[in-house]
């Protein structure tokens, strides 16, 4: 159980224009969905909380405009990454986690989406 | 910006050794879990420790917490080629609804 699956798992796109990413939770309802994106040999860097039906929060230094996190429901969430640029080539990492679950903030994360804007 | 802090930043060691990591994080936590990351993949969750217990197992893991010193430590016995991968520490900050991961441990092990 507790599976989440990411779409697409690669993309590559020219600079400027737009890129969606999908963050599925299949086997239960994620109240929460956490977005992360990791550079290459680093450690994950958490952008935006989003919980199902409200705005999404960002850290500080993460652009709202430029990374527009979508959470209509309870089982996707959507990360655009809008007129992408070569540097915002990472790997995006999605997680859903379920506070139902004993009050624990235990994360499931996606595979994870390489994206890279030539 | 990152809580935790790993060492060492790279491991690396023969099949059969055991291989330790260790975490250092500043604010109080509700717990503190451990992930693996093979090269270029997702996040496979290890184990989670609570902030009230000091010790816990899982297969050839374990990973100890002391509170006062802010540390954890995870420790693989027997390794194998297949443990190669990078270890993340994360923590559960007592305030607030989000992990912060540590900067990773990557290990390699060698047949």
């Amino acid at each position: 159980g507790a599976v989440v699956s990411q779409h697409p798992s690669w993309v590559i796109c020219k600079s400027g224009t737009s890129v969606k990413i999908e963050c599925r939770s299949l086997d239960f309802q994620a109240t929460t969905m956490f977005w992360y994106r990791q550079f290459p040999k680093q450690s994950l860097m958490l952008m935006a909380t989003s919980n199902e039906g409200s705005k999404a929060t960002y850290e500080q230094g993460v652009e709202k405009d430029k990374f527009l996190i979508n959470h209509a429901s309870l089982t996707l969430s959507t990360l655009t990454v809008t007129s992408a640029h070569p540097e915002d080539s990472s790997f995006y990492i999605c997680s859903a986690s379920n506070r139902a679950s004993g009050g624990l903030n235990e994360q499931f994360f996606g595979p994870g989406t390489r994206l890279t804007v030539l | 910006s990152q809580q935790g802090e790993e060492d060492p930043q790279a491991l690396s060691i023969q099949e059969g050794e055991n291989a330790t990591m260790n975490c250092s994080y500043k604010t109080s936590i509700n717990n503190l879990q451990w992930y693996r990351q093979n090269s270029g993949r997702g996040l496979v969750h290890l184990i989670l420790i609570r902030s009230n217990e000091r010790e816990k197992h899982s297969g050839r893991l374990r990973v100890t917490l002391d509170t006062s010193k802010k540390s954890s430590s995870l420790l693989i016995t027997a390794s194998r080629a297949a443990d190669t991968a990078s270890y993340f520490c994360a923590t559960d900050e007592a305030a607030g609804n989000k992990l912060t991961f540590g900067g990773g441990t990557r290990v390699l092990v060698k047949p």
